[in-house]
């Protein structure tokens, strides 16, 4: 299967802890992006690269969530000092920005549970 | 700016009858239009695409949509559905790279 792929599934941490989720994403696609979806909710965007640039990073939650694209392949997201809210399902998804297709890939998320 | 409202949160229907989910958008460049589904504890599918050309976009699973720029809507049909329909759907614009989705309909199908 060469869909996108997210690690951990579930990530049970305890308040004030870091948490890093990894995402690969389809291997030709050059644009990749993170969004949280609360219950109920549909997807947020929290940031998204092309390449291994970052090209926006202004709708990250807080000074607490960044992300990093190092070689342009796979993703990280880091959640540093975790607290209560954000318990959510953070979703990866990949595109190819030629061809005009605009179409996103969705990996199966990372659920998030903070206790 | 852009935003996208899905007027039903939850749709329940019977199966083989037919549905209608509906999407109004607003969106100050190029409208790019899309309608995804999820099943429990899965990532989005894309159902279909509305970038230019035909009003009438025809998608995976037998789903249709239709673009009205004059109401601003995208409603997504199904003549007849089935069980395996039950699902979230999100309808999302898309005007620029950063698509924007609607809080979704959860359809529900029942025997």
């Amino acid at each position: 299967d060469t869909g996108v792929s997210q690690n951990p599934r579930h990530k049970i941490t305890k308040r004030g802890q870091n948490v890093t989720f990894r995402c690969d994403p389809i291997s030709e696609h050059n644009r990749l992006y993170w969004y949280r979806q609360t219950l109920g909710q549909g997807p947020e965007f929290l940031t998204y690269f092309q390449n291994e640039a970052q090209l926006e990073k202004s709708r990250l939650l807080s000074d607490r969530f960044s992300a990093e694209r190092p070689k342009g392949s796979f993703s990280t997201l880091e959640i540093q000092r975790t607290e209560q809210g954000d318990s959510a399902m953070y979703l990866c998804a990949s595109s190819w920005d030629r061809g005009g297709s605009y179409e996103q890939y969705f990996g199966p998320g990372t659920r998030l549970t903070v206790t | 700016a852009q935003s996208v409202t899905q007027l039903d949160s939850q749709v329940p229907v019977f199966e083989e009858a037919p549905v209608e989910l509906r999407c109004n958008y607003s969106s100050s460049v190029s409208v790019y239009l899309f309608w995804y589904v999820q099943y429990p504890n899965q990532g989005l599918q894309l159902l279909l695409k509305y970038l230019s050309g035909s009003t009438l976009v025809k998608g995976i699973n037998g789903f249709e949509a239709e673009f009205n720029k004059s109401q601003t809507s995208f409603h997504l049909r199904k003549p007849s559905v089935h069980i395996s329909d039950t699902a979230e759907y999100f309808c999302a614009v898309g005007g620029s790279y950063i698509p924007t989705f609607g809080r979704g309909t959860s359809l529900i199908v029942h025997p």
